[in-house]
């Protein structure tokens, strides 16, 4: 079974542009999170969506956004670019019941110069 | 979602065991112990999860005491391989109402 695929693996900006992330789970996987990691603030949850429907969202400015599509796959949104969303973006799927594990991909490196 | 604390680092020699302890005072009864070990620049990866009592896998045993308020990873004879961040996280990993809080792990550095 593949694994959770994220695209790009770096990625360079710079301030004011947008990006957009991919994030295609396990096959089977109907949830999908994301996590903003940084040296400074560790592992920081953003969002999950379950069955095409966020269910959860952490506390992010609304210039973070995601939506996930009906074969589960998923992207995250981030406009406006400001160098503190430099970070590692990370995706994480599950079968969305209670108490499974979370299965990561490698992660987005997202550079804002 | 229950709040965790980790010691910040650790530091062992090869072919010792070594055992990270993570603090969850207000675990609900619903909430299971999960961790996680991550290498720079990848995401997470599942080690162990549990409810109650002792769990043991291929790579680690997670020991839980009866009152549930702490946990204890117990990694035998760590090699150099071993050294990475372990996170502690409680709750159901998808529960309905609270946010996905990973804490700041232990960092462990496995000397030769």
């Amino acid at each position: 079974k593949a694994g959770v695929t994220q695209t790009p693996r770096y990625l360079i900006k710079t301030r004011g542009q947008q990006v957009t992330l991919s994030c295609s789970p396990i096959s089977g996987h109907r949830s999908v999170s994301w996590y903003q990691q940084t040296p400074g603030q560790g592992l920081q949850f953003l969002f999950e969506y379950f069955s095409e429907t966020q269910r959860n969202k952490g506390n992010f400015p609304g210039r973070f956004s995601g939506r996930q599509f009906s074969n589960s796959r998923s992207e995250m949104n981030v406009s406006t670019l400001e160098l503190g969303d430099s970070a590692l973006y990370l995706c994480a799927s599950s079968p969305g019941t209670r108490n499974e594990k979370l299965f990561f991909g490698s992660g987005t490196q997202l550079s804002v110069l | 979602l229950a709040k965790t604390t980790q010691p910040i680092s650790m530091d062992s020699y090869e072919g010792q065991e070594v055992n990270i302890t993570c603090s969850h005072n207000n675990i609900a009864t619903n909430d299971y112990i999960t961790w996680y070990q991550q290498f720079p620049s990848q995401g997470p990866r599942f080690i162990i999860q549990g409810y109650k009592t002792k769990v043991t896998n291929e790579v680690a045993s997670l020991f839980i005491p009866a009152d549930r308020k702490s946990s204890t990873l117990s990694l035998p004879r760590v090699s150099l391989s071993d050294t990475a961040v372990y996170y502690c996280l409680v709750g159901p990993p998808m529960n309905r109402d609270d946010k996905i809080i990973f804490g700041k792990g232990t960092r462990l550095h496995i000397l030769p």
